[in-house]
């Protein structure tokens, strides 16, 4: 089954600097990869996704880049600010149809003014 | 409703007694999921179903962990004879038709074995 792989499992990083989240994943067949933030207390809610058929996807502040033969992704959030400060999931599955999600384990972001 | 809802958001009970858990997914969502947070971990996939089947229940972690979804909507989990490594939050999620992929969670019921 699927396995993914999330570094670091915590990022301190001043405001306005950049911060950058990696995940690795094992199955081949997964083709999509969705990021959820996490606040402290809250539900997990997505922030943004990407699938397979592109390398990168950008909103705002936040990008997402995909390496398929490497099975690396990425999220990078730029000029961050304090209310980024959260927990950050990866996850990988297959979109459409049965759409298991396996997630990474979390990475702890907190962002000092 | 207007998003996933779960009950009791919190749950104390003695080691060995049997607790159920309920998922009122988003009306409409054929798709829903169970995931376990334990304390600063990540986000542990238990079930998924489809409609009332459940097509994948690799991540249950014992025969003491069971999960039905009726009518399509509403899903009860069920945990027997609780141990306290069973402390946690328990997410609940939905996801709509289509090829969107994204999961709306619930707030989460959180379970504590003493």
């Amino acid at each position: 089954g699927e396995n993914v792989e999330q570094h670091p499992s915590t990022l301190s990083v001043q405001e306005g600097d950049s911060a950058v989240i990696k995940c690795t994943y094992s199955d081949s067949a997964s083709n999509y990869f969705p990021w959820y933030k996490q606040e402290l207390g809250k539900r997990p809610q997505l922030i943004i996704d990407i699938r397979s058929n592109v390398g990168e996807k950008k909103d705002q502040r936040i990008a997402v880049t995909l390496n398929k033969t490497a099975k690396h992704f990425s999220l990078h959030i730029t000029e961050t600010q304090p209310e980024d400060s959260a927990v950050y999931f990866c996850a990988a599955g297959t979109s459409g149809g049965y759409n298991k999600l396996i997630f990474g384990a979390g990475t702890r972001l907190a962002v000092h003014p | 409703g207007a998003g996933v809802s779960q009950s009791p958001s919190n749950k104390v009970t003695e080691k060995g007694k049997d607790v159920e858990l309920r998922c009122d997914p988003i009306s409409g969502h054929t798709a829903l999921y169970w995931y376990r947070q334990s304390l600063g971990q990540g986000l542990e996939f238990l079930i998924y179903f489809q409609g009332n089947s459940a097509p994948d229940k690799s991540g249950l972690p014992s025969d003491r962990f069971s999960a039905e979804r009726t009518g399509g909507s509403v899903s009860t989990l069920t945990i027997q004879r609780t141990q306290q490594e069973d402390s946690a939050v328990y997410l609940c999620a939905s996801r709509g038709q289509g090829d969107t992929g994204e999961l709306f969670f619930g707030e989460g019921s959180r379970l504590t074995v003493l």
